[in-house]
């Protein structure tokens, strides 16, 4: 049973455009969230986390909303820009020792 | 610094053979983490390493696989007499103190099982 649900495999976008990735969850007692990017031949990068306390958290043109009524959270990358295509898990710390479960992850294409 | 390194980058292998993966992680971090993400999957957690404390290994798929670390340093993973399905891309990452610090990732080792 998954609990980290990202729906839509892939996304294609203009550049200067904003991309919005969403992610959903089930585990009710989730309370920090974090957006991994990955490009190819590379291991995962981390981008941005949230905690359950905010519904919104911003890095630049990286924005994070959280929704905990709807297990609910999404990103915004604004402006979309071409070395943003990669792939985009979100994630979990879940159990004692905190590892992350992921998302199956959503691909991003930002066309110039 | 150097990030976290993982050999080979590549290993193609026969079903029922065993393979040994590597990873280094930021020296200095006592937490470590094996992931493996499987083609079209996210990734799944494995097992992971904090200091002297017993592994959480929770997530090892079956006894064929195991996993050591070498105090704070140095960890691999093995699996005995592969099968096709254990074909992924197994990711090694660590972090600073465990808990909710940032985990490195490497940039994995990609495992083919024929």
């Amino acid at each position: 049973d998954q609990q980290v649900k990202q729906n839509s495999p892939s996304l294609s976008v203009q550049e200067g455009r904003i991309s919005i990735l969403n992610c959903d969850y089930t585990n009710s007692m989730f309370d920090y969230f974090l957006w991994y990017k990955k490009y190819p031949a590379e291991g995962p990068t981390f981008l941005i986390s949230i905690s359950s306390i905010k519904d919104k958290n911003e890095d630049g043109r990286f924005t994070v909303f959280l929704n905990k009524s709807a297990k609910h959270l999404s990103l915004h990358i604004v402006p979309s820009q071409p070395g943003d295509s990669a792939v985009y898990f979100c994630a979990a710390p879940s159990g004692g020792s905190e590892k992350l479960v992921f998302g199956k992850g959503t691909k991003l294409t930002v066309n110039p | 610094g150097a990030g976290v390194s993982q050999s080979p980058s590549n290993k193609v292998t026969e079903k029922g053979k065993d393979v040994e993966l590597r990873c280094d992680p930021i020296s200095g971090h006592t937490a470590l983490y094996w992931y493996r993400q499987r083609l079209g999957q996210g990734l799944e957690f494995l097992i992971y390493f904090q200091g002297n404390s017993a592994p959480d290994k929770s997530g090892l798929p079956s006894d064929r696989f195991s996993a050591e670390r070498t105090g704070e340093s140095v960890s691999t993973l093995t699996i005995q007499r592969t099968q096709q399905e254990d074909s992924a891309v197994y990711l090694c990452a660590s972090s600073l103190a465990g808990g909710r610090e940032t985990q490195y990732f490497g940039p994995g080792t990609r495992l083919l099982v024929l």
